[in-house]
């Protein structure tokens, strides 16, 4: 079946460097969707990437989708410490989400 | 708006007892979909229901789980006959009523249950 990754499991970053996760599908998306989960929280959504080769940024986070539609990526720019959280990617599967197994990012102030 | 709201937020359950958990989405949705989550672990599919209608459960567990979404009132997720392995965060999601994988799911606080 069709499965999503994501690396790094974890992430430990000092307070204002970058960050970045990388979401790999096993199969071509029609579109790739973005969620970040507070520690205790629940998930949240934060963008939907739909084009080939599609970039988007809100403020310090930049997401990409790669041209092959099966892979995404999303950039913090000078961490904070309310970035602490899971970041999760999700892809369609017929009428569902799969999501990604998940980044973990600690950030150290 | 109200969110997507679920209860209880917090469930303890003893080994053999049933676990029932809410679920009322936002104002306008029809979709649901309910996923588990384990400590540190990602989110599991369970299942997608609309009005009346399970449209697909093939991340439900054969035995011991079922779902409901009723046309009046909350869907409901029922765990018959709870083992210590069913402890885990049960998260409810709700989206408009298009193609789930393409509308952006808002989710509930989760219910986190514990069998002891």
């Amino acid at each position: 079946g069709q499965q999503v990754m994501q690396i790094p499991q974890y992430q430990h970053v000092q307070e204002g460097e970058d960050f970045t996760t990388y979401c790999n599908s096993s199969t071509t998306l029609s579109n790739i969707q973005w969620y970040k989960q507070r520690p205790g929280g629940h998930p949240v959504f934060l963008i939907q990437l739909v084009k080939s080769g599609e970039v988007k940024k809100q403020k310090r986070l930049t997401f990409q989708f790669g041209e092959a539609k099966k892979n995404s990526s999303l950039h913090i720019t000078a961490t904070q410490t309310t970035d602490v959280g899971t970041y999760f990617c999700a892809g369609p599967n017929t009428d569902k989400l799969i999501f990604g197994t998940g980044t973990r990012l600690q950030v150290f102030p | 708006n109200a969110g997507v709201m679920q209860n209880p937020r917090h469930l303890v359950r003893r080994r053999g007892q049933e676990a029932r958990l809410r679920c009322s989405p936002m104002k306008g949705h029809s979709h649901v979909y309910w996923y588990r989550q384990l400590p540190e672990e990602g989110l599991k599919f369970m299942v997608y229901l609309q009005k009346e209608n399970i449209i697909d459960e093939s991340g439900m567990p054969k035995e011991r789980f079922s779902a409901e979404f009723p046309k009046e009132g909350p869907s409901i997720l029922r765990i018959q006959q709870v083992v210590r392995g069913d402890s885990a965060a049960y998260f409810c999601a709700s989206s408009l009523q298009t193609s789930g994988g393409w509308n952006e799911q808002f989710f509930g606080p989760g219910t986190r249950l514990t069998v002891l």
